[in-house]
């Protein structure tokens, strides 16, 4: 059971390039969702989805945008990397919603120079 | 606004003493639920405990139990026993149930166990 895989973990853009964060769980999980992890901060929410084809927006979504077309996977995509996206990303699932209990993934570290 | 307030970035205690990490949280709401969530340094979160706003009995979870103070609005984890594997980031948050389902996370506490 890997429970949410995130891919990659690491990560270097420069400024204007895009890229996709991969998001896979094999839980069966109705409800996902993407953070940001900032020094000295909580989490932020950036998107979540509480099911196949439904998505909304959460704290923090300019710059990012989200789809979900299986219940399994949920990639985020940075439309044009900027230095303020510098940041390490998680995601997460949960049995239920609102989720009670999140199940996380170890998380992209993301660096845009 | 909600908000959810950790005062100890980082405190530091023996192995097997005891030790209770603070969380003060604003929030006009009435039905809601409160975790603390711990993030070793492999950076995986894992969730350590849940509160239920209505439930008066406090949590407990093996060693980690809460004091959950409603009117006071404080949610502080103790750790019995400490032990090195409980050295890692520990964050308080919480969720209440009409919101867009959007946890409220606190800064953070850096707690360390020395050997």
């Amino acid at each position: 059971n890997a429970g949410v895989t995130q891919t990659p973990k690491f990560q270097v853009l420069k400024t204007g390039q895009s890229m996709t964060l991969q998001c896979a769980q094999d839980m069966n999980h109705e409800y996902m969702s993407w953070y940001r992890q900032d020094p000295g901060m909580g989490l932020r929410l950036i998107h979540y989805s509480v099911g196949a084809g439904i998505t909304d927006q959460g704290e923090v979504p300019n710059g990012y945008n989200v789809s979900r077309s299986t219940t399994e996977d949920f990639p985020l995509r940075l439309l044009s990397a900027a230095p303020s996206q510098t940041s390490v990303y998680f995601c997460a699932s949960s049995y239920s919603t609102p989720p009670l209990k999140l199940f996380f993934g170890s998380g992209t570290q993301l660096s845009v120079l | 606004a909600q908000t959810v307030t950790q005062s100890q970035p980082e405190m530091s205690v023996q192995e097997a003493e005891t030790v209770t990490l603070s969380c003060t949280y604003d929030t006009s709401e009435s039905n809601y639920y409160l975790f603390w969530y711990k993030q070793p340094p492999s950076r995986q979160m894992i969730l350590v405990i849940r509160q239920e706003a209505y439930k008066q009995q406090n949590a407990t979870e093996n060693r980690f139990s809460v004091n959950f103070q409603k009117a006071a609005k404080s949610f502080s984890l103790k750790i019995s026993d400490s032990q090195l594997g409980d050295t890692a980031m520990y964050f308080c948050a919480f969720i209440y149930m009409d919101s867009n389902y959007q946890l409220i996370w606190g800064a953070g506490t850096k707690l360390i166990i020395k050997p």
